[in-house]
């Protein structure tokens, strides 16, 4: 089935422990996007890449990295979770010049 | 950047009413997009629309971009219709903003 999917689905994490939480695409779009979603503050922008090879940092960046070697793949690293970074990630995709951005099911990540 | 305000923040009707929730955006989009989030949390697309009028089933929208609103229309609303509704809007090299989103319940 074509489109984003982001694994795991969910996730306990002890505080101080490092994760990466994966997202691959198959519509070969140019520009992928993590967004974190928190009750009363919506989805907010985490990082972003808008080609292989590249990376740029959204509204709330501090504590995360990412990478992006391949059109497909947009892996996100918590180095050390904090109790803070417990949220809803979503993944996203498109092509650039926006156009529809598309999103994966999510990844539920809590950190105690 | 570019700010979106959604309204209401929350809306409460009986089944077969109709609604309409309003998204406004700061700036120039060339991206508007509705968004519908279920109860288990995925992210529906509702409709591309940076301008213009569309209309799929019971759901339509309308942005006018020189005005900087768009509007989404429910109409005959079912229980399955309940969730969040989220406006996200990008203007120029800007990323894609979301707003606070419209809580939506549906009774029967």
């Amino acid at each position: 089935i074509a489109g984003i999917t982001q694994a795991p689905t969910s996730q306990i994490l002890a505080a101080g422990r490092r994760m990466t939480l994966r997202c691959t695409q198959d519509m070969r779009h140019n520009a992928m996007y993590w967004y974190r979603q928190d009750l009363g503050l919506g989805l907010r922008l985490i990082h972003y890449s808008n080609t292989a090879g590249t990376t740029g940092k959204g509204e709330v960046p501090d504590g995360y990295s990412v990478s992006r070697a391949n059109t497909d793949d947009f892996p996100l690293t918590l180095a050390s979770a904090v109790p803070s970074q417990t949220s809803v990630y979503f993944c996203a995709s498109s092509e650039i010049g926006g156009a529809e951005a598309f999103f994966g099911q999510g990844t539920r990540l809590t950190v105690v | 950047g570019i700010q979106v305000e959604q309204s209401p923040p929350d809306l409460i009707l009986q089944e077969g009413a109709n609604s309409t929730l309003r998204c406004n955006f700061s700036d120039s989009v060339n991206n508007l997009q509705w968004f519908h989030q279920n109860p288990w949390g995925q992210l529906i697309n509702l409709f591309y629309i940076p301008s213009g009028t569309k209309q799929n089933g019971r759901l339509s929208a309308t942005t006018v971009a020189t005005e900087r609103y768009s509007l989404l229309y429910i109409s005959s609303s079912q229980t399955t219709d309940s969730g969040v509704y989220f406006c996200a809007a990008q203007g120029g090299s800007e990323k894609l903003v979301f707003g606070k989103g419209t809580k939506l319940t549906v009774n029967p």
